[in-house]
């Protein structure tokens, strides 16, 4: 079995000021585990992927995320917010098992202040 | 380039009437399609797995004769929702493997039943 947990459902943030969004995953198997971001009614882009390579991952846009089995986290992290990245951002895991659907989050809107 | 094609993006139907919603995979064929069900500031759901020529796979209460999935060839499934009712007014978004753990999803329809 699989889960997400993002805690915080809003985080809102000044332009230029760090963004952390957070999440923990539980899976008994080791995981893959994804950044989406979404737009009002539009589909999930990929922001970056943890695929058991290097263990700090640099996505599209600034942002970046670190896995941590020891604390079973993948946050997000962007250094200095723009407007642009206010969106919804859904962080989602994968399992080897072959069915490959993916479990998510219950996602963070993220607001950008000015 | 966009992987996957998702049309219609929006759509508005009368209650009682069906609507299909067509995925297709670009430049790749997709023996496996993921449908996803998305409510108002709410999560991505899954709500079946469809297999090139085979039956789909419904998660738990979701209703087949209602949600009707068929994944004729290797680039393209469909969704209809037969008989809709203002409470299947969602997002269904499509979402795909290329290979690997990483989906790649459809740009969603937005789905109103007056």
């Amino acid at each position: 079995a699989q889960s997400v947990t993002q805690l915080g459902s809003h985080v809102s943030v000044s332009e230029g000021a760090l963004v952390l969004l957070r999440c923990n995953y539980s899976s008994s198997v080791p995981p893959y585990l994804f950044w989406y971001v979404q737009y009002p009614n539009q589909g999930l882009q990929l922001l970056l992927k943890y695929t058991s390579a290097a263990t700090l991952v640099k996505g599209i846009n600034g942002f970046e995320a670190e896995f941590k089995k020891s604390e079973t986290s993948f946050h997000l992290t962007k250094p200095s917010a723009h407007m642009s990245d206010a969106a919804e951002y859904f962080c989602a895991v994968n399992t080897d098992t072959g069915r490959r659907a993916l479990t998510f989050g219950s996602g963070t809107r993220l607001q950008v202040q000015p | 380039g966009a992987v996957v094609s998702q049309h219609p993006s929006w759509v508005i139907c009368k209650s009682g009437t069906s609507v299909k919603i067509e995925c297709r995979s670009l430049d790749f064929q997709a023996t496996t399609m993921f449908w996803y069900r998305q409510f108002p500031k709410q999560s991505l759901m899954l709500m079946a797995t469809s297999n090139e020529g085979s039956k789909a796979t419904y998660e738990q209460g979701v209703e087949k004769d209602k949600f009707l999935i068929n994944h004729a060839s290797l680039t393209l499934s469909t969704l209809t929702v037969t008989s809709a009712h203002p409470e299947d007014s969602s997002f269904y978004i499509c979402s795909t493997h290329r290979g690997g753990a990483e989906a790649f999803f459809g740009q969603g329809t937005r789905l109103t039943v007056v």
